[in-house]
């Protein structure tokens, strides 16, 4: 199994609520990866889990809250999010984090924040 | 800052022609250059890789040429199948990816 399950597909919100995006990996990986990409533009990393500790933060508001409650599982937790959050949310696997080895992204979240 | 150079933006090719991507970068201590292929509403997904000490690597349809002393590679589709248009991304890897701006290619019927 190759595969990274995240789910909502789709998902709306309003300025105020709380939501979360789930991620699911498989594969026996020990990293795991949130990035964000909008239209049209590469993914841009935002947070980096290295067996089940946050390893990477690149400077994410903190409106955006990672947790990995084991080793299969991501979430994001968001809150007061702004228009300009609006994107694709995408979550990626990895064996290992502190050497480079191949990202398995999966098919992301896309969040629209009104 | 914009550590890896990608062109085109946008590539249009009839079917059976040779689609070409190249890329630059800067950061010499990049170690791993891996080509990522995105559909619309899907993940990027690896497509092919090649460490800088090779200077090509084919695999089916698809080669990556590199060339260490000019710090670019580039990615040749041969044979350009409708089923191939998709954005492209290169990349470049110390730790972590690093993106390029994709291209977006269309292989028309």
């Amino acid at each position: 199994d190759t595969e990274v399950t995240q789910t909502p597909k789709h998902l709306v919100m309003g300025m105020t609520n709380k939501k979360s995006l789930k991620c699911e990996q498989h594969m026996g990986h020990r990293a795991m990866y949130w990035y964000k990409q909008k239209a049209k533009k590469p993914p841009e990393l935002m947070f980096v889990y290295s067996y089940e500790k946050l390893s990477i933060n690149e400077s994410v508001p903190s409106r955006f809250s990672p947790e990995c409650p084991n080793s299969s599982l991501l979430n994001l937790h968001l809150h007061a999010l702004q228009p300009e959050d609006s994107a694709l949310y995408l979550c990626a696997s990895s064996s290992r984090a502190v050497v480079y080895n191949e990202q398995f992204f999966g098919p992301g979240t896309r969040l629209t924040v009104l | 800052q914009q550590q890896v150079k990608q062109s085109p933006q946008s590539l249009i090719v009839q079917k059976g022609g040779i689609s070409i991507i190249n890329c630059a970068y800067e950061n010499t201590a990049f170690d791993y250059f891996p080509w990522y292929q995105q559909f619309p509403g899907k993940g990027p997904a690896l497509l092919i890789a090649i460490r800088p000490d090779v200077s090509e690597k084919k695999e089916g349809r698809f080669t990556i040429s590199f060339n260490k002393s000019a710090k670019q590679f580039s990615l040749h589709i041969m044979d350009s199948q409708p089923g191939d248009s998709a954005t492209y991304f290169c990349a470049a890897v110390r730790t972590r990816l690093t993106f390029g701006e994709g291209t977006q290619l269309t292989v028309n019927p």
